[in-house]
């Protein structure tokens, strides 16, 4: 499984547009990126998967480039609730190899001040 | 939206005591998943399993630890002899496929405390 790289840390204010980077270097042809949020108290919640590009949903983008060796993860306009954990893992497709375990690193702390 | 659920949400145990944590995964999904998060530390895998049997297990998952699903939704994790450093939040997740694709869904954990 790549290993990923991400700031330990963040602090935004409401209303702005937050971007984590997430560096996973030894990425491998077959290897999906996967965003996680964990709240307090709370199981990681999954927020968006993407191969390459540009993917968006109701609650994020993400952008992959062409290299896929970084991954950047946007929140548009925060709020105090966005206040979370949000964890960049990197796995295989599906694979009879592949167990589906996921392998969480530290993670960002995301902080939104008022 | 179908959640995983997992009960009780706190349990408080004395040191070598037996505990059985449970899950009930949404009901379509296949594969399932143990993990857990010592306070203030990262998520970390237990076990994985699939078919009614365990597909992989993590070095933390000793011989102390047991899974089953004894009826076909409830998901269980038993820790037979609890030890202090067990104190934890124990999630619970399936999906219905493996691999990376197929994102998991957790539940909201159980918050084991060691006595």
């Amino acid at each position: 499984l790549a290993k990923t790289t991400q700031p330990i840390s963040m602090d935004s204010y409401e209303g702005q547009e937050v971007n984590i980077t997430c560096s996973h270097n030894n990425i491998a042809t077959n290897d999906y990126i996967t965003w996680y949020q964990q709240f307090p108290s709370q199981g990681p919640r999954f927020i968006i998967q993407g191969y390459k590009t540009k993917v968006t949903n109701e609650v994020a983008s993400l952008f992959i480039p062409a290299d896929r060796k970084s991954s950047t993860l946007s929140l548009p306009r925060v709020s105090l609730s966005d206040t979370a954990v949000y964890y960049c893992l990197v796995g295989e497709s599906w694979g009879s190899s592949n167990t589906g375990k996921l392998i969480f690193g530290q993670g960002t702390t995301l902080q939104v001040k008022p | 939206e179908p959640e995983v659920t997992q009960t009780p949400s706190h349990q408080v145990t004395q040191m070598g005591q037996e505990v059985i944590l449970r899950c009930v995964p949404i009901s379509n999904h296949l594969y399932f998943y143990w993990y857990r998060q010592i306070l203030g530390q990262k998520v970390e895998f237990l076990v994985s399993f699939y078919n009614n049997e365990i597909s992989e297990k993590s070095e933390i998952f000793d011989d102390q630890f047991s899974v089953e699903r004894p009826d076909g939704s409830n998901f269980t994790l038993k820790i037979r002899s609890t030890k202090l450093e067990d104190s934890a939040m124990y999630f619970c997740a399936s999906c219905w496929r493996q691999g990376a694709v197929q994102p998991q869904h957790f539940g909201d954990g159980t918050r084991l405390s060691i006595l």
